[in-house]
């Protein structure tokens, strides 16, 4: 089946700061999700690239899709406690193919 | 406030019980899913059902049997399970049979279960 990378899989950092989690696949996707799940919580859909090289913002999360449409990123600009969970990116085929996800923890 | 509902949020058996997870979905959704979620590991999807029969099962063990009497709800049975089965088993659905576009996931809370 169809491997999706993320990487880092765990990342600390001073609330105020940035945060950038990367989604590589090794073939074209044809879209893809990012799904944020907080601690204790269960995954909760946040945004859906379709377009090569497209870019979305919701406040200061900023999604991106690669050019080749073989990667994704996902950019927080200082960070909050609230920001603290864990961030999954998912590509479709024929079904639904998670990362690893990375796991954000904000220092107070 | 989750249109997916999923009970026992918590779930402790032995390996040799029987028991069963229950979902209820209350968005209209065609397709309905069950992922396995263990540490350190990705999501990994175990059923999918579309419009009640089921598309997908990925290699799961028969000790695990699903069941989906109509498009909104899905069990999954469990007899004589492993310590390693334990995780967090999500329950979720989507509205269009074909995941993807226009279509994201919408998870349950969970069921943590621990075997014993």
């Amino acid at each position: 089946g169809q491997q999706v990378m993320q990487i880092p899989q765990y990342q600390h950092v001073q609330e105020g700061e940035d945060f950038t989690t990367y989604c590589n696949s090794s073939t074209t996707l044809s879209n893809i999700q990012w799904y944020k799940q907080r601690p204790g919580g269960h995954p909760v859909f946040l945004i859906q690239l379709v377009k090569s090289g497209e870019v979305k913002k919701q406040k200061r999360l900023t999604f991106q899709f690669g050019e080749a449409k073989k990667n994704s990123s996902l950019h927080i600009t200082a960070t909050q406690t609230t920001d603290v969970g864990t961030y999954f990116c998912a590509a479709t085929g024929n079904q639904f193919y998670f990362g690893t996800g990375t796991s954000l923890t904000v220092i107070p | 406030e989750t249109g997916v509902t999923q009970t026992p949020r918590h779930l402790v058996m032995g390996m040799t019980n029987k028991k069963s997870l229950k979902c209820e979905q209350h968005l209209g959704h065609n397709a309905m899913y069950w992922y396995k979620q263990s540490a350190k590991k990705p999501l990994e999807l175990m059923f999918v059902y579309s419009l009640e029969e089921r598309v997908e099962n990925n290699s799961v063990p028969s000790r695990f049997s699903p069941e989906c009497p109509n498009s909104s709800h899905l069990f999954l049975h469990l007899h004589t399970l492993q310590p390693e089965d334990s995780a967090l088993y999500l329950c979720a659905s989507s509205q269009e049979t074909t995941p993807g576009v226009n279509s994201p996931l919408h998870f349950g809370n969970g069921t943590r279960l621990t075997v014993t």
